[in-house]
């Protein structure tokens, strides 16, 4: 089984569209985030959520949009897609919102044309 | 600003070699953490060291932590082949409240066999 998973794994779409990115974890955990990984590797964290409630919320474009029907599931949906939004998104899990051990998804590549 | 970064940005080394990874961050921090990240997967958790010591051990990792020189290092004995893999640190920030992971630039390591 796997621990954190997000969907879909590659996701390849035209400029001004809108489109959604899925988690889900099974351990448990109280936290979940996103991360946004670009092409120097560099990795930033965008949200986070303890127990469905937002947390943190970095200098992110109000394009995206996190969404936590529980404190299982950690949706991103992103309006008007723009080329610099290309990038890796991770999420992730934590026992709780110290942060100690992220288990994190495998990750969806994301590619806007 | 980026809170880590790591030195040297790539190494590679002859299996059967140590490798030595390091970590250099600005602010205080309550732990540092290291993770393994696999070309197109997730990161992988590998060990945790508290500010308050200076060395711990997992297996053929051995990682350091000088809060005065606001630095860390990670050593693998003994590489292997299945160590190729980029590798990051990341540091949480003191009294943040809810707490926030920031990752260096990470560290790309090449084994070869």
């Amino acid at each position: 089984d796997t621990a954190v998973s997000q969907t879909p794994k590659y996701l390849v779409t035209q400029m001004g569209n809108d489109k959604s990115i899925k988690c889900e974890q099974n351990l448990g955990h109280d936290t979940m985030y996103w991360y946004k990984q670009d092409s120097k590797k560099f990795l930033k964290i965008m949200f986070s959520y303890n127990n469905k409630e937002l947390i943190i919320n970095e200098t992110v474009p109000n394009r995206f949009s996190p969404k936590s029907p529980d404190k299982a599931h950690l949706n991103l949906h992103i309006n008007s897609l723009e080329l610099g939004d290309s990038a890796v998104y991770f999420c992730a899990s934590s026992w709780d919102r110290h942060g100690e051990k992220l288990f994190f998804g495998s990750g969806t590549q994301l590619s806007v044309l | 600003s980026q809170q880590g970064e790591e030195d040297p940005q790539a190494l590679s080394i002859q299996e059967g070699e140590n490798a030595t990874m390091n970590c250099s961050y600005k602010t205080s921090i309550n732990n540092l953490q290291w993770y393994r990240q696999n070309s197109g997967r997730g990161l992988v958790h590998l060990i945790l060291i508290r500010s308050n010591e200076r060395e711990k051990h997992s297996g053929r990792l051995r990682v350091t932590l000088d809060t005065s020189k606001k630095s860390s290092s990670l050593l693998i004995t003994a590489s292997r082949a299945a160590d190729t893999a980029s590798y990051f640190c990341a540091t949480d920030r003191r009294n943040f409240g809810n707490e926030k992971l920031t990752f260096g630039t990470g560290t790309r390591l090449t084994i070869i066999p």
